[in-house]
Formats: structure tokens, C-alpha cells, sequence
């Protein structure tokens, strides 16, 4: 099946520094890319969904000025948490639509721990 | 607007039978996904629904009734790798899923 390539898998960076996590579709095309934020103990929540060539679509209450998406190129989607502060310490994880009957396709996700 | 409701945590037995419920309220309907993830890690996909009836894979059955809203997932044989989070999906008419909040399974032996 569809894979997705996400990196790194865990990060720790001193608050006001800025992080980069990409996500790669390996052995497809992903024209469109979710973004996603998860707590402890709590679902996926939906943060923006990046489109290849145009921005990022942001769900409302996520800052786009501190989580940039640059979806560059049809195989390559990044999401940088910039200045980042200790509460934007979360797992983050993307994924390519499969659509209709077809599974999502997640990447492996991020843990991120800003001190 | 769009809600999709399940229990927060499950206790059950091992080798036991346990069925995890969903109702969901969506802006259209274009399938419904079960997913399971272990703390820490990425949601792993156990099946899929978009007519109505049960499908059966092996240990996991998923249920769907689209006039009801609703659905559940069956856990047979239960393993204690099967402590996990449950979550249910809805594909809406845009085609974009809305997520559940997932439902903690805590096996015991």
C-alpha cells in the first residue's frame, strides 16, 4: 500500500526556536496533505490541510503564521512550528487522503517536546 | 454541526468479546473507518464501511446502519495487544474525515 514518510519521529528543541517535520509520500503522489495535532488521551485534531502549489487551508483557531505548510512539491509536504513554546509540545501527525474507499495514509508522526 | 460520539474507555476481559459503539452526525456520508492506535504511534487501519451490514476480518467485525447513524466494532478473542485506542472516522461529502475521540480499550487477563 500507499506510504508516508514522516520525519523526525521525536524532537526536543529550546522554546523560541523554530522545528521542521516533513512528511513524504514515497510511492504516490499525494496531491493533498492533512495535518494533524494530538494530546494525551485525546483524538486527532485537524490543524490545515496543505494542497500542492497553493496554501494551506487552516482550520479555525490554528495560527498560520506559527505553524507554516509549504506543500512544494507532489511528493513532499512540511509543517514548521515556529518559536515554539512548551504548549506546542504534542504528537504531530500527517496524512494523505485515500479516498473514497480507500484507508487514509498516515505518516509515523512526530513527538514534540519543546523545553 | 458534525459530531461523532464513542465511549472514552472499555475494560474487558482477555479472550473475551467486546463491541465498541459509534454514532456519528455528519454533513453527508461517504464511509465509515475504524482505526486503532497504540499510544505513541500512528492509527493503523481495521476496516471500513460504507453500505449497510456487517463486514467481518478475521478477530474485527464492523457494523454499519447508515438510517441510524451509527456503527460499532467487534473484538473477538481478545488479545492484551488489543489495548489500544479505538477510533471511528466518518468520510463526509467533502470527503475529509471527521475523527472521533476514540475509545481507550484496556484488556485485562
Amino acid at each position: 500500500g500507499a506510504v508516508v514518510s514522516q520525519h523526525p519521529s521525536r524532537v526536543i528543541c529550546k522554546s523560541g526556536t523554530s522545528v521542521k517535520i516533513e512528511c513524504r509520500s514515497l510511492d504516490f503522489q499525494a496531491t493533498t496533505m492533512f495535518w494533524y495535532r494530538q494530546f494525551p488521551k485525546k483524538s486527532l485534531m485537524l490543524m490545515a490541510t496543505s494542497n500542492e502549489g497553493s496554501k494551506a487551508t487552516y482550520e479555525q483557531g490554528v495560527e498560520k503564521d506559527k505553524f507554516l505548510i509549504n506543500h512544494a512539491s507532489l511528493t513532499l509536504s512540511t509543517l514548521t512550528v515556529t518559536s515554539a513554546h512548551p504548549e506546542d509540545s504534542s504528537f504531530y501527525i500527517c496524512s494523505a487522503p485515500g479516498g473514497g474507499d480507500t484507508e487514509a495514509f498516515f505518516g509515523q508522526g512526530t513527538r514534540l517536546t519543546v523545553v | 454541526g458534525q459530531n461523532i460520539d464513542q465511549p472514552t474507555e472499555m475494560t474487558a476481559t482477555e479472550g473475551a468479546i467486546v463491541q465498541i459503539n459509534c454514532t456519528y452526525q455528519t454533513s453527508g456520508f461517504n464511509g465509515l473507518f475504524w482505526y486503532q492506535q497504540h499510544a505513541g504511534e500512528a492509527p493503523t487501519f481495521l476496516s471500513y464501511n460504507v453500505l449497510d451490514g456487517l463486514e467481518e476480518k478475521g478477530r474485527f467485525s464492523s457494523f454499519l446502519s447508515r438510517s441510524k447513524g451509527y456503527s460499532y466494532l467487534l473484538l473477538k478473542e481478545l488479545q492484551m495487544k488489543d489495548s489500544a485506542s479505538y477510533l471511528c472516522a466518518v468520510m463526509d461529502s467533502n470527503y475529509q474525515l471527521i475523527w472521533g475521540a476514540g475509545t481507550k480499550l484496556i484488556i485485562k487477563p
